[in-house]
C-alpha cells in the first residue's frame, strides 16, 4: 500500500539558511500533518491543514511556514535556522480530520551546522 | 489540556514472552481515541493499534491487544510471543474528538532480547 512520502529523507543546511520539505500523502487522504521530533524527545505538532485550508496550529515557530496545495502534497518552509532546529520532521496524513487514524512518513533528518 | 504519562521508559523482554506497556492520560473530555505508535531504529512512526473511547471492547490486532480502562484513564499495550523485530520506543498517544491532532507520551523503550 502507497504511505506517506517525504523528501528530502535528510539534510544538511546551515544556520541563518532556509530549508523547505516536502510530502505527498497518501492517496485519497485530504488532511497533512507536520510534528517535529527532537533528540530524544516525543513528537510534537507544528501544524495541520485540511482541503488546502490550515485547520490546527501547534508549536511551530514564527520563522516556519507551510501550505497545502492543490494536489494536496505540503511544503515546510523553515527560514533562520537555528542549531535548535535539527530534527525529525515527519509528514503525516489521514482521510478527514475528526477521529480517523493518522499515518506518519518516515521522516525528513535536518541538520543544521 | 491533556496529558499523556508513560511512566516506564525502558522495558525489556525475552523472546516468545509477553510484555505489557503502561499509559495513563488525563482529560476531562468523554469523546477521544487512543493509540499506540511504535518508532523502531530506523525512526519511522508505525501506527500498532488504535481504540475509540466511546467502545468498551479493546482492540486487538493480531500480537497486539489493549487494555483500555476509561474509567481509571489506562490504556496498556499488551504484546504477546515478543519477536526480535518488536524492538522500538512504544509511544502512547491521544486525540480529542473533534480534533486532528496527537498528544504523545515520552515513550517506552522496548528491548526484546534472544
Amino acid at each position: 500500500a502507497a504511505g506517506v512520502i517525504q523528501s528530502p529523507r535528510h539534510l544538511i543546511k546551515e544556520k541563518r539558511e532556509t530549508a523547505t520539505l516536502k510530502c505527498y500523502p497518501i492517496p485519497r487522504h485530504d488532511t497533512v500533518y507536520w510534528y517535529q521530533q527532537g533528540p530524544g524527545q516525543d513528537p510534537q505538532f507544528l501544524i495541520s491543514f485540511y482541503e488546502k485550508m490550515q485547520s490546527d496550529k501547534g508549536s511551530i515557530p514564527d520563522r516556519f511556514s507551510a501550505q497545502q496545495f492543490s494536489d494536496y502534497h505540503s511544503e515546510l518552509n523553515m527560514s533562520s535556522l537555528e542549531l535548535g532546529d535539527s530534527a525529525l520532521y515527519f509528514c503525516a496524513s489521514s482521510r478527514g480530520t475528526e477521529g480517523n487514524t493518522i499515518y506518519f512518513g518516515e521522516g525528513s533528518w535536518l541538520t543544521v551546522v | 489540556a491533556q496529558t499523556v504519562t508513560q511512566s516506564q521508559p525502558e522495558m525489556s523482554v525475552q523472546e516468545a514472552e509477553t510484555v505489557t506497556l503502561s499509559c495513563t492520560y488525563d482529560t476531562s473530555e468523554n469523546n477521544y481515541y487512543l493509540f499506540w505508535y511504535k518508532q523502531p531504529p530506523s525512526r519511522q512512526m508505525i501506527l500498532v493499534i488504535r481504540q475509540e473511547a466511546y467502545k468498551q471492547q479493546n482492540a486487538t490486532e493480531n500480537r497486539f491487544s489493549v487494555n483500555f480502562q476509561k474509567a481509571a484513564k489506562s490504556f496498556s499495550l499488551k504484546i504477546s510471543d515478543s519477536q526480535l523485530g518488536d524492538t522500538a520506543m512504544y509511544f502512547c498517544a491521544f486525540m480529542i474528538e473533534g480534533y486532528s491532532t496527537l498528544t504523545f507520551g515520552k515513550g517506552t523503550m522496548l528491548l526484546v532480547s534472544p
